[in-house]
């Protein structure tokens, strides 16, 4: 079983629309929580980070943690063409991050 | 506030040489990891590396080695390179022990 599993993608949505992307991780211990952009051919950007049970908003970003369902989500609302990028799922496992493969993300104009 | 930085931003070798990537954390971080993304692959951890010392290691031979400086900043050496080890190498770093990762631009690394 992989440490962090991500929805596959790619996923493409209209511009306005909302995206979602998913993320398990399979560490019940596991204490930070992080969504990455990466666009092709660059280094991942932090977009997210959270700690705790429940939602965490930052701009059209919302980031929901569900520690007992060991499950973590990003919403990605009024979607834009710059959001099209890969982002990655990283979950902190013994000072470490371990990162998911990554959700393709096509917002289409 | 100056991001992390990496050097070369691409490489060149071949089979057999030796490369020598460099890392320098955002001012105040002493916490540095290394990655490696191969194309089409996920990020895979390599190092961790904290005030000076090697705290952890992902799942790699040890010809993947490196170390820090009093500086914090950190070198990733690669000995007898081979064909697969052509990647995207980044170097992250933080203030605090598990705690947000901040990533450099990355070197490109293509073994022939």
């Amino acid at each position: 079983q992989k440490e962090v599993e991500q929805n596959s993608g790619p996923l493409s949505v209209p511009e306005g629309a909302i995206a979602s992307l998913n993320c398990t991780y399979s560490d019940r211990g596991s204490q930070s929580f992080f969504w990455y952009r990466q666009y092709s051919g660059k280094s991942p950007e932090l977009i997210m980070s959270i700690y705790s049970n429940g939602d965490k908003e930052d701009g059209r970003f919302t980031a929901q943690l569900n520690k007992a369902s060991q499950y973590v989500s990003l919403l990605i609302r009024d979607s834009q063409p710059s959001d099209s990028a890969t982002y990655l799922c990283a979950v902190t496992n013994d000072y470490k991050l371990s990162f998911g493969a990554g959700t393709t993300v096509t917002v289409r104009a | 506030e100056a991001g992390v930085t990496q050097s070369p931003t691409h490489l060149i070798k071949t089979r057999g040489q030796q490369a020598t990537l460099r890392c320098s954390p955002i001012s105040g971080h002493t916490s540095v990891y290394w990655y490696q993304q191969a194309l089409g692959l996920g990020l895979q951890f390599l190092l961790w590396y904290d005030e000076g010392e090697e705290r952890n290691r992902g799942n790699f031979p040890p010809r993947f080695s490196g170390r820090q400086f009093p500086n914090y900043s950190s070198e990733l050496n690669v000995n007898a390179l081979e064909l697969e080890d052509s990647a995207l190498y980044l170097c992250a770093s933080s203030g605090d022990r598990g705690e947000t990762q901040y990533f450099g631009p990355g070197t490109r690394l293509l073994v022939l």
